[in-house]
């Protein structure tokens, strides 16, 4: 079963607005991860948090974390179109062999020019 | 730098047809490597993972295998495919100690 769970399971928003993003998760873990996938195409990393963290930055990316509700959320800020993708949070538990991460469903966002 | 080529980048196969997906990473050594699929629309659903060469796990139980004949190098076979194997598959490769998975751009497999 999936450990992550993203929600809203697709968002559509005008250029400019904010998007966030939540993500829901069962076991403990060692970090969360946010990746972005367009169309296609593979993933790519955008951001980590680790469970001692619970805020963390980068360019217009704001990823939060709540540990004890098991949560994380991600806010893109002044969205663009290319921001356009689906994204996906993937936890690394405490538990477990070779850093298997584990995605959720994703959330599939849509930027209007 | 690193790099990671998989191939073919899209196939079409009848069922009951082999297949075999091939996975390389450059640019670095003894990765983690790792297979996922996904079902459109869907998230990712790990298949194998590799900690080195001829090491192999599996995570769901199928009709699909896995091989790590070099270190650098993950093939994901089948001698019998099903329609149900439809889907996007992707290699993904982990710096061993280090916490964040880079992605090939994935094969599209289409049985029919």
């Amino acid at each position: 079963s999936q450990q992550g769970e993203e929600d809203p399971q697709a968002l559509s928003i005008q250029e400019g607005e904010n998007a966030t993003m939540n993500c829901s998760y069962k076991t403990s873990i060692n970090n969360l991860q946010w990746y972005r996938q367009n169309s296609g195409r593979g993933l790519v990393h955008l951001i980590l948090i680790r469970s001692n963290e619970r805020e963390k930055h980068s360019g217009r990316l704001r990823v939060t974390l709540d540990t004890s509700k098991k949560s994380s959320s991600l806010l893109i800020t002044a969205s663009r179109a290319a921001d356009t993708a689906s994204y996906f949070c993937a936890t690394d538990p405490t538990s477990g062999s070779a850093r298997q991460l584990t995605f959720g469903s994703g959330t599939q966002l849509t930027v209007l020019p | 730098s690193q790099t990671i080529h998989q191939w073919p980048a899209t196939l079409v196969q009848p069922v009951g047809s082999p297949l075999s997906l091939e996975c390389t990473v450059e640019g670095t050594s003894n990765p983690n490597l790792y297979w996922y699929r996904q079902a459109a629309g869907r998230g990712l659903q790990l298949l194998f993972y590799s900690v080195g060469i001829g090491q192999i796990s599996s995570e769901v139980p199928q009709n699909l295998s896995a091989s790590r004949p070099q270190d650098r190098q993950f093939i994901l076979s089948s001698k019998k495919l099903l329609l149900s194997d439809s889907g996007f598959y992707l290699c993904a490769w982990r710096e061993n100690l280090r916490e964040t998975q880079y992605f090939g751009p994935g094969t599209r497999l289409l049985v029919l």
